[in-house]
């Protein structure tokens, strides 16, 4: 199975301050890896595919990057409402695997 | 619009068995694949198996031959039963679309919190 190793675990930000997530995969997935957005208490929300993708309604303070093994998600300009837990996903190989999440909370 | 509801108990006795349903609407089970997802309190996500479109399963090896996953289509459900549960299987359970596309999940049910007691 493809490991995804999520950094950092946690991340306190300031309100308007830019935020990176790093997502790394134990081998090449060839931009086949996704962002969820996850709040407390709801399910997973999809917010990027394809590597840098961006779903449709999702506001566009939020791109994905990377290539090959490294991928990151980088939101501008938090907003209150970005408050959540974020997981990365590759569908490269069966079975799909998930990062370990990485809790993002206000300053 | 595309909806996905799981439905099934709060509490299950341990060794025993899990049966939850997952009922959509807003697409058919026989365009689109219908997966299982569980998370267990404060962790990550783990994938547990599939219902593909044509109606074959796949299923995650760490949960060997414990996990039958079914539908009916006639009633746009999918089924998840699991037996010999254990502590560590008290987690959200939860099912999610497959994009038609690509191997991401573009929709998500809002789960369904099941414990494991002794």
């Amino acid at each position: 199975d493809i490991r995804m190793t999520q950094s950092p675990a946690s991340l306190s930000a300031s309100l308007g301050e830019t935020v990176n997530i790093e997502c790394l995969a134990s081998e090449d997935i060839y931009s086949d890896l996704a962002w969820y957005q996850q709040k407390p208490g709801k399910s997973p929300q999809l917010l990027i595919y394809n590597a840098n993708s961006l779903q449709n309604g999702v506001p566009s303070r939020f791109s994905g990057s990377g290539s090959g093994t490294q991928y990151s998600l980088k939101i501008n300009s938090l907003q209150s409402e970005d408050v959540a837990t974020y997981f990365c996903q590759q569908y490269n190989n069966y079975p799909p695997t998930f990062g370990g999440g990485t809790k993002l909370e206000l300053k | 619009q595309v909806q996905l509801k799981e439905t099934g108990p709060d509490l299950v006795q341990l060794t025993q068995t899990l049966s939850i349903t997952c009922t959509v609407s807003g697409f058919s089970l026989t365009t689109y694949n219908v997966h299982w997802v569980r998370q267990p309190p404060g962790k990550g996500l783990e994938w547990m198996g599939a219902m593909w479109n044509g109606g074959g399963t796949d299923y995650n090896s760490a949960f060997k031959s414990r996990l039958s996953i079914s539908r009916d289509t006639s009633k746009s459900q999918v089924f998840l039963k699991m037996n010999s549960l254990q502590t560590d299987d008290t987690a959200k359970y939860f099912c999610a679309r497959l994009n038609w596309e690509r191997d991401y999940f573009d929709y998500w049910g809002q789960g369904v919190m099941v414990t494991v007691s002794s």
